[in-house]
């Protein structure tokens, strides 16, 4: 009955590998977001879609690519991995505009780059 | 911009009442967030304040004041499960509806 689910949990892997990160919300929810918490505990909005759109998208390197094959599923592809995408990422999701406005975050993927 | 600030670091005793304080400056304003991540876990909604005033839910209360920028969450009779941190974010009325900022949080200590 999770809400927000991610997999993997933990991502070990070495500089200028490439990976993935799935994300998957059973809540329907129309809007999906991926986060990044740095070492510092900073919370930090990277990209969003609305219904498979791209509606979000901060100033992120194009090494990252995130992909919505359909609403309820936001994965995210990280392309030649450097010291620096250490951190744990949190997909997150929300109905926007249905009166509920809070978004409900996934349990994070911690992801380190040797 | 954007510009969000709260304590880095606070601690309060089991049974006390602790207020954490929030101010921002944005373009626009659309409603403030407070949600609460244990360490290790991910951030949970406590609650969202658009226009001003204290709201309360159960333990805890959000109070926003909107002229000011400023808000608080005000936790009662503290438990040391409420060691975590809390994040301050704000929705600003420029962007898409869909965009939150989050300020860097406050690690809040239970001590017994």
């Amino acid at each position: 009955d999770t809400a927000v689910s991610q997999t993997p949990k933990y991502l070990v892997t070495q500089m200028g590998n490439d990976k993935s990160i799935k994300c998957e919300q059973n809540l329907g929810h129309d809007t999906m977001y991926w986060y990044k918490q740095d070492s510092k505990k900073f919370l930090k909005i990277m990209f969003s879609y609305n219904n498979k759109e791209l509606i979000i998208n901060e100033t992120v390197p194009n090494r990252f690519s995130p992909k919505s094959p359909d609403k309820a599923h936001l994965n995210l592809h990280i392309n030649s991995l450097e010291l620096g995408d250490s951190a744990v990422y949190f997909c997150a999701s929300s109905q926007v505009g249905g009166g509920r406005v809070e978004q409900f975050f996934g349990p994070g993927t911690r992801l380190t780059v040797l | 911009g954007q510009n969000i600030d709260q304590p880095t670091e606070m601690t309060a005793t089991e049974g006390a009442i602790v207020q954490i304080n929030c101010t921002y400056q944005t373009s626009g304003f659309n409603g403030l967030f407070w949600y609460q991540q244990h360490a290790g876990e991910a951030p949970t909604f406590l609650s969202y304040n658009v226009l001003d005033g204290l709201e309360e839910k159960g333990r805890f209360s959000s109070f926003l004041s909107r002229s000011k920028g400023y808000s608080y969450l005000l936790l009662k009779e503290l438990q040391m499960k409420d060691s975590a941190s809390y994040l301050c974010a704000v929705r600003d009325r420029y962007s898409s509806a869909s965009k939150i900022i989050f300020g860097s949080g406050t690690r809040l200590s239970i001590r017994p």
